[in-house]
């Protein structure tokens, strides 16, 4: 069945650069999702991408996509203390409603 | 940000007992879904609805039921909650169940059963 996964913890200093990376199965995904989860939050979307694509840039976010690999990863620039939360990868296929998401990848930034 | 609303925050109740947990959406969109989290399992989806009174199973959907009599509110129900649906509760929503119609998330509900 369709899966995603993501490691589940990363640790950088202040600063540097942070690269979350997702592997996901469905060779059919269309949409791609990074969403962000701040601790007594919900899920806030970050960012997407579309399966016809390598790569977005988004200010800080950089999304680069390995359709080959079925490899996605979200680079944050300059990583600041209040990137510190879960990080979300999640899929979605052409026609398909359900939005399937990793176990999330906890960011700790040191100061 | 997204106006969704989910009641209450917070809950604790005992084994056994009826649980239903409210989504409120401002946004007048026709897919609305409710999510579990629990550690290393990302999300799991519950129940789903595409339209008032239409609604369908996710994954988990044992011991769960749901009811959509508006637009603006979906309903989650514990008929009887047992210690394995201690979890936290998401409520998502999007315009389109197809094409690049991303979920939007509520805050969420804690809910324990002791």
């Amino acid at each position: 069945g369709e899966d995603v996964e993501q490691s589940l913890f990363l640790s950088v200093r202040e600063g540097d650069s942070s690269v979350i990376n997702c592997t996901y199965t469905d060779s059919s995904s269309t949409y791609l999702y990074w969403y962000k989860q701040e601790p007594g939050a919900g899920l806030q979307l970050l960012t997407y991408i579309f399966s016809n694509m390598d790569m977005k840039q988004d200010q800080r976010l950089t999304v680069l996509l390995n359709k080959k690999d079925k490899h996605l990863s979200l680079r944050i620039a300059d990583t600041q203390t209040g990137d510190s939360a879960i990080y979300f990868c999640a899929e979605r296929n052409t026609g398909g409603f359900k939005t399937i998401f990793g176990a999330g990848t906890r960011l700790f930034v040191k100061a | 940000d997204a106006g969704i609303t989910q009641s209450p925050r917070h809950k604790v109740t005992e084994t056994g007992t009826p649980v239903t947990l409210r989504c409120h959406q401002t946004e007048n969109h026709r897919y609305m879904y409710w999510y579990r989290q629990d550690p290393g399992h990302g999300l799991r989806l519950i129940h789903y609805s595409y339209g008032v009174k239409d609604t369908d199973k996710g994954e988990v959907s044992d011991g769960y039921s749901v009811s959509r009599s508006k637009t603006e509110d979906f309903l989650l129900t514990l008929e009887s909650a047992t210690s394995s649906q201690t979890s936290v509760y998401f409520c998502a929503i999007s315009s389109a169940g197809t094409g690049n119609q991303p979920q939007h998330f509520g805050d969420g509900t804690r809910l324990s059963i002791l």
